[in-house]
């Protein structure tokens, strides 16, 4: 069965970044776009971006454009999410899931905690 | 401002049958994309409850249900828990910008 399993937790300081990687089991790792999602305490859920894991190609939501980077390491099945220049506002759970097709079902990793904080 | 708008809140008595609204345009629901429900209680990740519309993955019972027609989707709840009190998301995609998922801000789900 599909799993995704995510680094943990992450204290930072304003101003650095994070690198968050989501590693997949159990299916065709280069058969599926991953996206990013994050939710900030008491807040919905917000689309960060995609990254295609067969060609490396990437789509970012322009909020965090020139402040994301997406990766992903193919032959251990990684995808990472790298955020800069971090603020309190980055404050949130960050989700890795694996897209899906038509009629198919996506997958969620369990989330990373990124607190960001002086 | 969520692309997908969902009431805030809806409230219901239990073993009532309560509905949550999902409202696109015609770049995502409209445009014939799955729409896939979330259910999050507190402390929580978002658990699938709806996908494809109107599937529903192994485990979830079969008092939640899902539809969709023209630029919108409901979730239906029949025989409402208290148990099901949660927050509840709508999910698609959306083709402008390089394509793009997109979501509701969230109904709050309480028992009167």
């Amino acid at each position: 069965q599909v799993h995704l399993v995510q680094s943990g937790a992450e204290v930072k300081k304003p101003g650095a970044s994070v690198k968050v990687s989501c590693k997949a089991s159990g299916y065709t790792f280069i058969a599926y776009y991953m996206h990013w999602v994050r939710q900030a305490p008491g807040q919905g859920l917000e689309w960060m971006g995609w990254i295609n894991p067969n060609s490396g190609g990437t789509n970012f939501a322009q909020k965090f454009q020139g402040r994301v980077t997406m990766t992903r390491d193919t032959s251990i099945s990684t995808a990472y999410m790298e955020l800069s220049r971090l603020t309190s506002d980055d404050t949130a759970v960050y989700y890795c899931v694996r897209s899906y097709t038509t009629g198919e079902r996506n997958y969620w990793g369990q989330g990373t905690l990124v607190t960001v904080s002086s | 401002q969520s692309v997908l708008t969902q009431p805030p809140s809806v409230s219901g008595a239990p073993g009532q049958r309560v509905t949550i609204s999902c409202t696109g345009s015609s770049s995502n629901i409209g445009a014939g994309y799955d729409v896939n429900w979330y259910q999050q209680l507190p402390g929580t990740a978002p658990k699938l409850l709806i996908y494809g519309n109107s599937n529903r993955p192994s485990g979830v019972p079969d008092r939640f249900s899902g539809s969709k027609s023209g630029t919108s989707a409901s979730l239906a709840i029949t025989g409402f828990q208290a148990e099901d009190e949660a927050d509840y998301y709508c999910h698609s995609y959306d083709n402008r910008l390089g394509g793009s998922w997109v979501f509701g801000g969230g109904t709050k789900l309480t028992v009167l």
